[in-house]
């Protein structure tokens, strides 16, 4: 059974950095073929996709946000670790780890619960 | 802005079928990209509903399926249900410079 959750804090404070950890179980990001990505939802609007790693270690992150965010995994801990630096109230969202299987083409098949994090001082 | 267009809202009466479109550009559906399909019911997770191929994972009921033609993509939702309402969701990959994956601005479905 694969499962996947957000950990970190509900606020913080504007030009703080963001830390997000998503624990996963039920599959290996060592295993070829899975990915993990990060997506955003701000109150009432749509989804944002952040950024994205996968098994092998290759990276990706939005365009317009590649300044502010790293993401990094830990094998071993089945943990993937998302940062986003110099946060402002427009960035007050629920953030979403989510996996991605080759054998489901790029789509995202599960999801974490999410956790929402406000942004403000 | 999504880069993919949806209308913000439609509806139907229970039994009756609906279509959500979803439009894109060159860069990402008119390039062939898969375009997935995610329903996203209050105060939970988005949850897959249509994945590569226009197929359904496990547990999605035949009343959902999806279709592709040129820069759009529509998902219909037959024998319409009371639970069906929800927002939905769709997304593609662009080639452009906004960024691997992109998401439409999300459809309210409402159940009359």
């Amino acid at each position: 059974q694969v499962t996947l959750k957000e950990s970190g804090p509900a606020q913080v404070e504007p030009t703080q950095t963001l830390t997000l950890t998503c624990t996963f179980s039920g599959f290996s990001l060592s295993t070829s073929g899975m990915r993990v990505s990060w997506i955003r939802q701000p109150p009432g609007k749509t989804l944002e996709w952040l950024a994205r790693i996968d098994w092998d270690d290759d990276k990706f992150y939005s365009t317009s946000l590649k300044t502010r965010l790293t993401i990094f995994k830990d094998t071993s801990k089945n943990q993937v670790v998302l940062t986003m630096s110099n946060m402002d109230p427009v960035d007050t969202a629920t953030y979403y780890c989510a996996r991605m299987d080759d054998r489901s083409g790029y789509s995202f098949d599960y999801w974490g619960q999410g956790i929402l994090v406000t942004v403000s001082s | 802005q999504s880069v993919l267009t949806q209308p913000p809202s439609v509806s139907g009466a229970p039994g009756q079928r609906v279509t959500i479109s979803c439009t894109g550009t060159s860069s990402n559906i008119g390039a062939d990209y898969d375009v997935y399909w995610y329903q996203q019911l209050p105060g939970t997770a988005p949850k897959l509903l249509i994945h590569g191929n226009g197929d359904r994972p496990s547990g999605v009921p035949a009343r959902f399926s999806a279709s592709k033609s040129g820069t759009s993509a529509s998902l219909a939702i037959t024998g319409l249900q009371s639970d069906d309402e929800a927002d939905y969701y769709c997304q593609s990959y662009d080639s452009g410079l906004t960024g691997l994956v992109v998401f439409g601005g999300g459809t309210k479905l409402t159940v009359l």
